[in-house]
């Protein structure tokens, strides 16, 4: 079975700041999906940044990029210019066949002014 | 305007109720989810819908039973509540059953057992 790892349970950073936020995940697919999406405290689940394992290209949508290295099974989600509105848990998720979302346990990440 | 909206935000009910949340898209997807998030926030996947067609059942307890009466709503109701279905459970859409398709959520449905 697949599986997702968020090695960093909570991270800080000030506003401005960039942080980069790790993820690996374990399969034996060649071609699958990978997500990062945000939960604030409102607890919607909103989507960031969407990535297709089979282009080289990392995604990218406005302050936030993924670098995402195929070989290694990471993919990381760096935040530039950090807001205080970035202040969330971020889960990483894997998508395999069929369209199960494979879930990361997340990480909270906190935005200081 | 709302694209994946479920009904009620919050439920507090005792051990032994039976209860139904229910989730409806306006986005025309074909596809439908549900998924638990436990008090540590892990979430995973309990059911997919596709057409009205159960495609995904993680082996859930048979207590809790998905219905899908049109491609744009996912109900789920849930028999004999224990206190380990206290959660939050979030209904999501994606368009078809392709692989890759991004999934849309609902705000998410928190639950309380006593």
């Amino acid at each position: 079975a697949q599986t997702v790892t968020q090695s960093q349970p909570e991270m800080s950073v000030q506003e401005a700041e960039t942080v980069t936020l790790s993820c690996t995940y374990d399969t034996s697919e060649n071609n699958y999906y990978l997500f990062w999406y945000k939960q604030p405290p409102s607890r919607q689940m909103i989507l960031v940044i969407r990535q297709e394992a089979y282009k080289q290209q990392n995604a990218t949508e406005n302050r936030f990029s993924v670098n995402f290295q195929k070989a290694a099974k990471s993919f990381s989600l760096k935040i530039s210019d950090s807001q205080l509105g970035d202040t969330a848990m971020y889960f990483c998720a894997f998508m395999e066949y069929g369209n199960k979302l494979v879930f990361g346990a997340g990480t909270i990440l906190r935005v200081k002014s | 305007d709302t694209a994946v909206s479920q009904t009620p935000k919050y439920l507090v009910t005792q051990m032994g109720n039976d209860k139904s949340i229910k989730c409806e898209q306006n986005l025309g997807h074909d596809t439908m989810y549900w998924y638990k998030q436990d008090s540590k926030k892990f979430l995973k996947i309990m059911f997919s819908y596709n057409n009205k067609e159960l495609i995904i059942n993680e082996t859930v307890p048979n207590r809790f039973s998905p219905k899908s009466p049109d491609k744009a709503h996912l109900n789920l109701h849930i028999n004999s509540l224990e206190l380990g279905d206290s959660a939050v459970y979030f209904c999501a859409s994606s368009q078809e059953l392709a692989g890759g398709e991004t999934q849309y959520f609902g705000p998410g449905t928190r639950l309380l057992v006593l």
